[in-house]
């Protein structure tokens, strides 16, 4: 199985900071990397598709870049919404594994 | 307007069964692949299973295999997943979703997400 190594897994920053989230795989998986962004108590929402594809409706503050099997996520300027859990998933192989998940706080 | 909507969730003894389902609207099911993800409390996320637009292909994480089976019924736009030999580590909400696919067929991620539905395997 695929390995989704994200880090950090929490995180303190203040409004209007730039924040960047990391995910490595344990093995190639193209770009097929996927980022969500999970409120506490709702589902998830997809951010980012196809490692750097912004999906429908997410503000442009959000951006995906890859480098080989390192993933990241970057928020330019953070805003009061955007404190929430991320995650990123592969969706290379099945299993479709998600990492581990990073709690992005308000410091 | 998708919609997915679970339920079937409950509490159930270790080793006893439960069957999910997740009733779809607003887009042409059949066409679909559609995947189970859950969320045990206070954790991350782990993906289940998927199964392909007319059940003929289906994918299980390891931690599922053979106990848990994913199925579905396009005449009634519904997905399915059969919960058996239940442990307590199968607690946790669980979400129907489906994926986010492009003009040309191609798909990426999951879009749309029920609600979630809670199963707590306890004696």
């Amino acid at each position: 199985d695929i390995q989704m190594t994200q880090s950090p897994s929490s995180l303190s920053a203040s409004i209007g900071d730039r924040v960047t989230i990391t995910c490595r795989a344990s093995q190639s998986i193209s770009s097929s990397l996927n980022w969500y962004q999970q409120e506490p108590g709702k589902a998830p929402n997809l951010l980012i598709y196809a490692a750097s594809s912004l999906h429908r409706g997410v503000p442009s503050r959000f951006s995906g870049s890859e480098s080989e099997t390192e993933f990241t996520l970057t928020i330019s300027s953070l805003r009061p919404e955007d404190f929430a859990t991320y995650y990123c998933q592969q969706t290379h192989t099945t299993p479709f594994t998600f990492g581990q998940g990073t709690q992005l706080e308000i410091k | 307007q998708v919609h997915l909507v679970e339920s079937g969730g409950g509490v159930v003894q270790p080793g006893r069964s439960l069957r999910l389902s997740c009733a779809a609207s607003g887009f042409t099911f059949s066409s679909y692949a559609m995947h189970w993800v859950r969320q045990a409390p206070g954790k991350g996320l782990e993906w289940v299973a998927v199964i392909s637009y007319d059940g003929t292909n289906k994918f299980y994480a390891d931690s599922v295999k053979g106990r848990l089976t994913i199925s579905r019924d396009n005449s009634k736009n519904t997905l399915f997943l059969q919960m058996n030999s239940l442990r307590p580590e199968d607690t946790a909400v669980y979400y129907c979703a489906s994926p986010y696919c492009n003009e040309t067929g191609s798909c990426f991620g999951l879009d749309y997400w029920g609600q979630g539905n809670l199963v707590t395997v306890s004696s």
